[in-house]
């Protein structure tokens, strides 16, 4: 198994208050992923990053920010948590960008928003 | 984005072959036929991937469509373990992105 951690693995917060979720690889890949999935909705592409400091936004990336500071840590920060922010968090890893690159989930973290 | 389309939902008995469909009939030349699949409670979890011939790994087969608009994911001996949502996605060529769909939820009957 690839070596992807996240932490928390749960977490309740109350809305309004500020949530930082953290992905950690050992694997040394370049390319990190963070996605969200809810019922009827599959994965959905949050913010990805192509290296340290080097950060894009998916598909919903309203109300989340992303930090790289190092290789291995890629973290996801939801400046003041909302109940739509409820969800099962997924972080991924890539060795590249192409399209034949298979990508490496994480467990996931189950955030709870009251 | 190209799409795809598969049955929400399947049912296979344990101990035999099971043919996951999908069709993509807006497959463009350079978009890659990816299979992944979720387990409950865990991530996904890549399976495999082709782009016009059929293909083998330890984990299934997968068969595309001699006009690539339909592929089938192929587990030769389904297990228990085997019950998971199955994702096909294509991706293109250049594209690191991934898009999912509802996929289908395979259940596996003892």
């Amino acid at each position: 198994d690839a070596g992807i951690t996240q932490s928390p693995r749960h977490k309740v917060t109350e809305t309004g208050t500020p949530v930082t979720l953290r992905c950690h690889q050992t694997e040394n890949h370049r390319y990190m992923y963070w996605y969200r999935q809810d019922p009827g909705h599959g994965l959905r592409l949050i913010h990805y990053s192509y290296g340290v400091k080097d950060t894009d936004k998916g598909e919903v990336s309203d109300g989340y920010s992303v930090s790289r500071s190092k290789t291995e840590d890629f973290l996801l920060t939801l400046e003041s948590a909302t109940s739509s922010q409820t969800s099962v968090y997924f972080c991924a890893i890539s060795l590249s960008k192409s399209a034949v690159s298979e990508q490496f989930f994480g467990p996931g973290t189950r955030l709870t928003v009251l | 984005d190209a799409k795809t389309t598969q049955p929400n939902s399947m049912e296979s008995n344990e101990e035999e072959p099971v043919h996951l469909p999908c069709n993509h009939s807006t497959i463009s030349g350079t978009d890659y036929i990816h299979w992944y699949r979720q387990l409950p409670s865990q991530g996904p979890e890549y399976v495999i991937h082709g782009l016009t011939s059929n293909v083998n790994n330890r984990m299934a087969s997968l068969a595309i469509a001699e006009d690539r608009k339909s592929s089938t994911l192929i587990l030769h001996r389904a297990t228990l373990r085997d019950a998971a949502v199955y994702y096909c996605i294509l991706r293109e060529g250049r594209d690191d992105k991934i898009i999912f769909g509802k996929g289908t939820r395979l259940h596996i009957l003892p």
